[in-house]
């Protein structure tokens, strides 16, 4: 069983449409995160909600929306794509905070022309 | 601002040798230290998870030691092995504020 799903894997998109990538944990944790990693590997904290509540929120540009229905799902709604937003985008899960580990979903290639 | 830096962007090591990787912090008081892998095309993947008052953590041939002086934590794998090729980064925090740095690519070479 996969712990941290995201879909789609793979996004290929064009400048100004909007798109939305869904994560889902089956670990019964209580805290989702949205993290993007650029070409250059720098992995930045996007969100991060606990309990479906946002308490993360770094400085993102307002197209990107998070949404949460349930503890189990975060799903990141991202409008009028921007060149700039070509990234991977990987969803995390944790339980409590503190420093407990996160887990990593596979991550969403997406790509912008 | 805050800053973390990992020692360097790549790391070569023959088979067998220990690998040290290093990362610094500087305008930051972390309340612990945690070291992930990623693999290529995938998510990180957590090793081991060391807090401001512990000095060091053992998992396997994997050791990490946390210095809030220096503002360091260096990061071994012993007896490494080709498999233990990835990239290594470190993520710092209070709470769930993380900030990992950018990470170093290490190749285990036979």
């Amino acid at each position: 069983d996969t712990a941290v799903s995201q879909t789609p894997k793979y996004l290929v998109t064009q400048m100004g449409n909007d798109k939305s990538i869904k994560c889902e944990q089956n670990l019964g944790h209580d805290t989702m995160y949205w993290y993007k990693q650029d070409s250059k590997k720098f992995l930045k904290i996007m969100f991060s909600y606990n309990n479906k509540e946002l308490i993360i929120n770094e400085t993102v540009p307002n197209r990107f929306s998070p949404k949460s229905p349930d503890k189990a799902h975060l799903n990141l709604h991202i409008n009028s794509l921007e060149l700039g937003d070509s990234a991977v985008y990987f969803c995390a899960s944790s339980q409590g905070r503190g420093g407990n580990e996160q887990f990593f979903g596979p991550g969403t290639r997406l790509t912008v022309l | 601002s805050q800053k973390i830096e990992q020692n360097s962007e790549a790391l070569n090591i023959q088979e067998g040798k220990t690998a040290t990787l290093t990362c610094n912090y500087t305008n930051y008081s972390p309340a612990y230290l945690q070291w992930y892998r990623q693999d290529p095309g995938r998510g990180p993947v957590f090793l081991l998870l060391i807090r401001e008052n512990e000095k060091e953590k053992r998992k396997e041939r994997l050791k990490v030691t946390f210095d809030t002086t220096l503002k360091q934590s260096l990061f071994h794998i012993t007896a490494s092995q080709p498999a233990d090729s990835a990239t290594y980064l470190c993520a710092l925090g209070p709470g769930q504020n993380f900030v990992f740095g950018p990470g170093t690519r290490l190749s285990v070479l036979p």
